[in-house]
């Protein structure tokens, strides 16, 4: 089946560091999303991506879907503490539902 | 403008008992779908239902979980017999059009179920 393997799995960071996490398939995705989802919570949309080269900015965030269709990377630039959390990449398949990575765990430097 | 409503928050089952759990999409939203989350990983979905309909169950087991969301009202997952397994955290989403609409799936907070 469809699988998204996304990396790292966890990072740790200090405030005002760029970050970067990017998410490979085996398979082509139509769209690809980018969610963050804080403890006790549902994910929420950071970043939906639509054409594959797309790149697209929300404040601080920035993604690119890849040329291929089978990749994506999010970027955080300047981060904050409230940036911690997991960020999960997601694959739409055929009927809509989508299909997530494992997730990247954001850490604060102790 | 409320977003996805799941309820509830927080639900004990003892094993063999029922499990009814209740998404209410966005307002306009008419395309639910179901997730599951295990402690630290990703969503897997379940099954994805219009009104009335359920298009996409390839996700469900096979036994024991059914969906519905009817014309009126909210949709419902439930969870017959439950067993240790199904503890979990259960998430819903809706979007305003079908997949090729490219409209993003928006999430409620999901249901957290424990069995005892």
């Amino acid at each position: 089946g469809q699988q998204l393997n996304q990396s790292p799995q966890s990072m740790f960071i200090q405030e005002g560091e760029d970050v970067s996490m990017n998410c490979t398939s085996s398979s082509i995705f139509n769209t690809w999303l980018w969610y963050k989802q804080d403890p006790g919570e549902g994910p929420v949309l950071l970043i939906a991506l639509y054409k594959a080269g797309e790149l697209t900015s929300n404040g601080r965030l920035t993604a690119q879907f890849g040329i291929t269709r089978k990749d994506s990377f999010l970027n955080i630039s300047a981060s904050i503490p409230s940036d911690v959390g997991i960020y999960f990449c997601a694959g739409s398949g055929s009927q809509g539902n989508l299909i997530f990575g494992k997730g990247t765990k954001l850490s604060v430097k102790p | 403008n409320a977003g996805v409503m799941q309820n509830p928050r927080h639900l004990v089952r003892r094993r063999g008992q029922e499990a009814r759990l209740r998404c209410s999409p966005m307002k306009g939203h008419s395309h639910v779908y179901w997730y599951r989350q295990l402690p630290e990983e990703g969503l897997k979905f379940m099954v994805y239902l219009q009104k009335e309909n359920i298009i996409d169950e390839s996700g469900m087991p096979k036994e024991r979980f059914s969906a519905e969301f009817p014309k009126e009202g909210p949709s419902i997952l439930r969870i017959q017999q439950v067993v240790r397994g199904d503890s979990a955290a259960y998430f819903c989403a809706s979007s305003p059009s079908p997949p090729r609409g490219n409209q993003p799936q928006h999430f409620g907070d999901g249901t957290r179920l424990s069995i005892l």
